[in-house]
């Protein structure tokens, strides 16, 4: 069963605008991880963030924060203030465990954002 | 600065080739791990290793098999190379037993197989 869903296959965005990006995740574990990454074209992954989920307060990196509704169990990725090199794949990625035993990374389908002027 | 390199950017082979495709890292990270990203299905995990000699199948293990021989280098190989296997891959690790470090990323391979 899919761990981890971004509903949201593409988006656009303008410049200087705000964009949020879904993703909602599934497990049963009270401890686990919610990650964010950026691909640009040229394929490398790029870390932007990350929120535990005991973390009580949202995570912020600069322009990323992460909207985390545990109840909900969804993980939104917020950008505010858009620029051109913000167009890339995004994908939400999450790791169950606890202590020193922690699982694999499972990742989501990824949504595509493009920025224009 | 903390690097995980795969071997090659863009490999091409012929099918029913075995192919290796080999990933470092220089970080001392004990988890070590492979994905393959095809587009609308993200990134979907091979198979990971947690210590030298050990590994663990991941979601689509078959038609490929992997080695550790050494902490730092990981190596995914595939048996009998086949069209369905064109795909980007991904090489990352992180460190042992911390939860909150995300995982470091090589700059993938570009696999065709013909």
């Amino acid at each position: 069963a899919q761990k981890i869903t971004q509903t949201q296959p593409g988006m656009f965005v303008q410049e200087k605008e705000a964009v949020t990006l879904d993703c909602t995740y599934d497990t049963s574990d009270q401890s686990y991880g919610l990650f964010w990454y950026k691909q640009p074209s040229s394929g490398e992954m790029i870390f932007l963030i990350y929120q535990g989920s005991y973390d009580e307060q949202n995570a912020t990196e600069g322009r990323y924060s992460l909207n985390f509704q545990k109840a909900r169990k969804s993980a939104n990725l917020v950008i505010s203030a858009s620029q051109l090199g913000d167009s890339a794949m995004y994908f939400c990625a999450m790791r169950e465990g606890s202590t020193d035993s922690w699982g694999k990374f499972q990742f989501g389908a990824g949504t595509q954002v493009v920025v224009t002027p | 600065d903390v690097k995980v390199t795969q071997s090659s950017r863009y490999l091409v082979k012929r099918t029913g080739e075995k192919v290796f495709l080999e990933c470092v890292q220089d970080m001392d990270h004990e988890n070590m791990f492979w994905y393959r990203q095809d587009p609308g299905l993200g990134l979907r995990l091979i198979y990971f290793s947690y210590d030298v000699k050990m590994k663990e199948k991941g979601d689509i293990p078959e038609g490929y098999s992997v080695s550790r021989e050494k902490k730092e280098r990981f190596s995914l190989i595939l048996e009998s190379a086949s069209t369905n296997q064109t795909s980007m891959y991904l090489c990352a690790s992180s460190p042992w037993g911390r939860g909150d470090t995300e995982a470091f990323f090589g700059q993938g391979t570009r696999l065709t197989v013909v």
